[in-house]
């Protein structure tokens, strides 16, 4: 199985500033990474796939990049509504997802 | 816009089965791919499997002996059943679509979602 390992566990921020994620597999997972948000009592929602591009309707100020083994998502500025959690998942191999990071308003 | 509805028992004991069903509405069930996804209160995302809407299977190797995913596709249907449950099948259960790509063919991410439905095991 392949592992996926989120960084930090928690992010604290502050609106307006630049907020970086990381995600790395345990083995190669090519770009078959996708990077989800998820808000509470709500279902995750698609972000990005292919380890960079970004889903139908998602703001430019979301940016996936890596390939491979090491994965980052960034958001650009952050508005009030991008304080969630956030997952990624692999689908290389089986399909797997980290354990989250949460995103916190600082 | 395609909705995903899972329904099904909110309680269930120890070493019943667990039976849900996703409804997919506003598009067909059909040359698509279907995954159960779950999560413990609190905790991460685990996939559970998928389906393809002929009625080929794939499950995660941790919960495959105990679980079975089929299709109606007459109805815009999939379900899940997953046996022998204790309390650590206790989870929100999601239902959610595979997209298929014109460029790259069949693709293992999820684009929708259902709002998820909360299976608690207890006696």
């Amino acid at each position: 199985e392949i592992v996926m390992t989120q960084s930090p566990a928690t992010l604290s921020v502050s609106p307006g500033e630049r907020a970086t994620l990381s995600c790395r597999a345990s083995q190669s997972v090519s770009s078959n990474l996708a990077w989800y948000q998820q808000k509470p009592g709500q279902a995750p929602r698609l972000l990005i796939y292919g380890a960079s591009t970004r889903a139908t309707g998602i703001p430019a100020r979301f940016s996936g990049s890596g390939s491979g083994t090491e994965f980052t998502l960034t958001i650009s500025s952050l508005q009030s509504e991008d304080f969630a959690v956030y997952y990624c998942q692999q689908y290389n191999n089986c399909l797997t997802f980290g354990q989250g990071t949460r995103l916190e308003i600082k | 816009q395609v909705q995903l509805q899972e329904s099904g028992p909110g309680l269930v004991k120890p070493s019943e089965t667990l039976s849900l069903t996703c409804t997919v509405s506003g598009g067909s069930i059909s040359s698509y791919y279907w995954s159960w996804i779950r999560q413990p209160p609190g905790k991460g995302l685990e996939w559970i499997g998928y389906i393809y809407y002929s009625g080929s299977t794939n499950y995660n190797p941790s919960l495959k002996s105990r679980v079975t995913i089929s299709v109606d596709t007459s109805k815009n249907q999939f379900s899940l059943k997953l046996s022998s449950v204790t309390a650590a099948d206790t989870a929100v259960y999601y239902c959610a679509r595979h997209p298929y790509d014109i460029l790259t063919g069949y693709e293992y991410y999820f684009d929708y979602w259902g709002q998820g439905t909360l299976v608690t095991v207890s006696s």
